[in-house]
C-alpha cells in the first residue's frame, strides 16, 4: 500500500512570498490533517478534513494560511504571504475514517525555509 | 489546556543499553496514547500505542504502558541498537475532533 505522498520535499522563499505543498493521502482515507512541525517542537494540527468538508482549522493562521481538498482526496495547503516563523517543516497525514481511536499515518513532509 | 511534557534530549546510549524515555500528559478524560517515531529524512511513523488505562502497548521490543493515575506512558526497551537512533515523540488524541497532540520529541543517539 502506497504512503502518503507530499511534495515538494524541500522549499526555500524569501519572506512575503507564496507558496504551495501539495498532499495525496492514502487511497480510501478520508481524513486529512495539515501539521506544522517548528524545529524542536512537536507537529501542531493546522487543519483537519472530513473527505472535503473542514472539520477543525482552529489553529490555521486563516489571515495568510489556506488549504482545500477537491474531490475529498488530494490537498494543498498555500501560505501568502510567508512570514519568518513560517520556516518549519509541514506535515500531512490521513486515517481511513473519522473515530476518535484511529491511526494517524504520515508523509515524510516539506521542509519550507523562509528568508 | 491539553499538553505532554516529554523527557528533553539529546539521550546518549551505547548499544545494548536500557532506555527510558519519560512522558507525561495532560489531558481532559482518558484519551488514547500514542508513541511516534521519526528516523532521519523520514516521517512520522506510528511506534506504539495503548487505548485505555494499564494497557502495554509494544513494538520492535519497546514498550509502554498506560498509567491513568500518574498521567505517563513511558517509553521502555532493554536493549537498544544503532538503528533505534531516531526522535520519539509521545502523543495522545484530544477532544472529539481526533487531533494529535504532540510532545517536543526526545532524541535518541545510540553509538556501538
Amino acid at each position: 500500500e502506497a504512503g502518503v505522498a507530499q511534495s515538494p520535499r524541500y522549499k526555500i522563499i524569501e519572506k512575503r512570498q507564496s507558496v504551495a505543498f501539495w498532499c495525496n493521502p492514502i487511497s480510501g482515507h478520508a481524513t486529512l490533517y495539515w501539521y506544522q512541525q517548528i524545529l524542536g517542537q512537536g507537529p501542531k494540527l493546522l487543519i483537519q478534513f472530513q473527505n472535503n468538508g473542514v472539520v477543525d482549522d482552529s489553529q490555521l493562521p486563516k489571515d495568510r494560511f489556506s488549504a482545500e481538498r477537491l474531490k475529498g482526496v488530494d490537498s494543498t495547503l498555500k501560505i501568502q504571504p510567508a512570514k519568518l516563523e513560517d520556516s518549519a517543516v509541514y506535515l500531512c497525514a490521513s486515517s481511513p475514517v473519522w473515530l476518535a481511536k484511529n491511526i494517524q499515518y504520515f508523509g515524510a513532509g516539506t521542509r519550507l525555509s523562509v528568508l | 489546556g491539553d499538553s505532554v511534557t516529554q523527557m528533553e534530549g539529546p539521550v546518549t546510549l551505547s548499544e545494548e543499553a536500557f532506555l527510558t524515555i519519560n512522558c507525561t500528559y495532560t489531558a481532559t478524560g482518558y484519551p488514547s496514547l500514542f508513541w511516534y517515531v521519526q528516523y532521519p529524512g523520514e516521517g512520522l511513523q506510528l511506534l506504539l500505542k495503548a487505548t485505555k488505562a494499564d494497557d502495554k502497548g509494544s513494538n520492535k521490543g519497546f514498550e509502554a504502558t498506560y498509567r491513568k493515575e500518574t498521567t505517563s506512558f513511558h517509553l521502555e526497551k532493554g536493549s537498544v541498537q544503532v538503528s533505534d537512533s531516531a526522535v520519539y515523540f509521545c502523543a495522545f488524541l484530544s477532544g472529539g475532533y481526533n487531533k494529535l497532540i504532540f510532545g517536543a520529541g526526545t532524541r535518541l543517539a545510540v553509538h556501538p
